[in-house]
């Protein structure tokens, strides 16, 4: 299975930008790059994903390598409420492993 | 439509007991995936059901666990005889389809064993 690399742990001051990578090096052609965060005591929750274009939504943007080896969560305005584990996740499109594999993840922290 | 619905939301069983853990998908949802998280670690895939089937259940271990998605019904998840190993916390997710979907969680089942 491919696998990713994260930072363990990141900072960063309320109201300004978040950019928190993921290493993929190995990644298939045809892997889907997700993104969940885990608040805590709570479910994980999904952020956004993507294949090969970059991709934006209400919460977030993901950048992604031309060569796709790597790829980078964007929070445009970063508040408390994102202080969470963030789970950079690669997901093949077919046979058995259809499963989400969660790595160790970043830990964000949010400074006030 | 209800997120995915988790119950309970905190169980406790004595060594010996059976746990039962349930998870209603979202609405149109065929696909559901259990996972489990041990105090202070990551999140681990135990199994992978859709309607009546078992699809991949090669995280789950051998023995005293089993999980069923029943054509009408919660999907359950059942640890038989629990220890003080199994305390964690159970999270459920479901989705539309495979893969270029978002899964959905619940809010999770925090099993204690004393």
């Amino acid at each position: 299975d491919a696998k990713t690399t994260q930072p363990n742990s990141m900072e960063s001051n309320e109201e300004e930008p978040v950019h928190l990578p993921c290493n993929h090096s190995t990644i298939s052609g045809t892997d889907y790059i997700h993104w969940y965060r885990q608040l805590p005591s709570q479910g994980p929750e999904y952020v956004i994903h993507g294949l090969t274009s970059n991709v934006n939504n209400r919460m977030a943007s993901l950048a992604i390598a031309e060569d796709r080896k790597s790829s980078t969560l964007i929070l445009h305005r970063a508040t408390l409420r994102d202080a969470a584990v963030y789970y950079c996740i690669l997901r093949p499109p077919s046979g058995s492993a259809r499963q989400l594999t969660f790595g160790s993840g970043t830990q964000l922290t949010v400074l006030p | 439509n209800a997120g995915v619905m988790q119950n309970p939301r905190h169980l406790v069983r004595r060594r010996g007991q059976e746990a039962r853990l349930r998870c209603s998908p979202m609405k149109g949802h065929s696909h559901v995936y259990w996972y489990r998280q041990l105090p202070e670690e990551g999140l681990k895939f135990m199994v992978y059901l859709q309607k009546e089937n078992i699809i991949d259940e090669s995280g789950m271990p051998k023995e005293r666990f089993s999980a069923e998605f029943p054509k009408e019904g919660p999907s359950i998840l059942r640890i038989q005889q629990v220890v003080r190993g199994d305390s964690a916390a159970y999270f459920c997710a479901s989705s539309p389809r495979t893969v270029n979907t978002e899964a959905f969680f619940g809010q999770g089942t925090r099993l204690t064993v004393v």
